[in-house]
């Protein structure tokens, strides 16, 4: 099975509050994690990315965070605007030149 | 703009017409990929490439061939395609990492939709 997973297939977020998107992973020597956004008909793009010696990174509007404890990654994104909505996958290289993606949420964001 | 570009962007045909789905990267990347995305399935590696003249299967390469003769392009070959293989199709590229395990995201194309009839 996957060793990336996602909890919601879908959340619903209204303008302006925070959303935050979690993941799971199943491999305890995991040691790097990406989160890609994806808009309809367009490419995965790259978000953010986190390495295990790290528990949080920021970038703009977005924080990962990193519990090695649990196994659990999440992307926060500040003050959710319209442009925000999209899938979010959160991913693990897992041997040389794969990508392991988890299945996805959907973000959408209300007025 | 550094970017990874696809061609054709959506193409309609038939089974067992030969296509080819060319991919282009201008950042001089090392690293070359082919994911297949389904519904329910999300995004699964078809092929990758870690260098010129060098390719390996990922997870469903079953029905694909790809090529990596030049370090900027990696096109990928449907010999004989079903219906099976109708789905949405993505190219990646990424620098070259230094461990078994990468530390560089992958940069991906806007995709190509494929519908074999």
């Amino acid at each position: 099975g996957e060793s990336v997973g996602l909890h919601l297939p879908t959340l619903s977020v209204q303008e302006g509050d925070n959303s935050i998107i979690n993941c799971a992973y199943s491999n305890s020597a995991s040691d790097y994690f990406i989160w890609y956004k994806q808009e309809s008909g367009k490419g995965p793009q790259f978000i953010i990315d986190i390495r295990s010696n790290m528990d949080k990174r920021q970038g703009q509007r977005v924080t990962v965070l990193l519990n090695k404890t649990v196994k659990h990654l999440s992307l926060q994104i500040a003050a959710t605007q319209p442009g925000d909505s999209a899938v979010y996958f959160c991913a693990e290289p897992i041997s040389w030149g794969k990508l392991q993606f988890g299945a996805g949420t959907q973000v959408v964001v209300t007025p | 703009e550094a970017q990874v570009t696809q061609n054709p962007r959506y193409l309609i045909t038939v089974t067992g017409k030969k296509l080819t789905v060319t991919c282009s990267q201008n950042m001089n990347h090392e690293y070359m990929s082919w994911y297949r995305q389904d519904p329910g399935l999300g995004l699964r590696q078809i092929y990758y490439s870690m260098n010129v003249e060098v390719t390996d299967k990922g997870d469903v390469p079953e029905g694909y061939k790809v090529s990596r003769k030049e370090k900027r392009n990696f096109p990928l070959i449907l010999e004989s395609p079903s219906p099976n293989q109708t789905s949405l199709y993505f190219c990646a590229s990424r620098a070259k990492e230094t461990g078994v395990r990468s530390n560089q995201p992958q940069h991906f194309g806007d995709g190509t939709r494929l519908s074999i009839l």
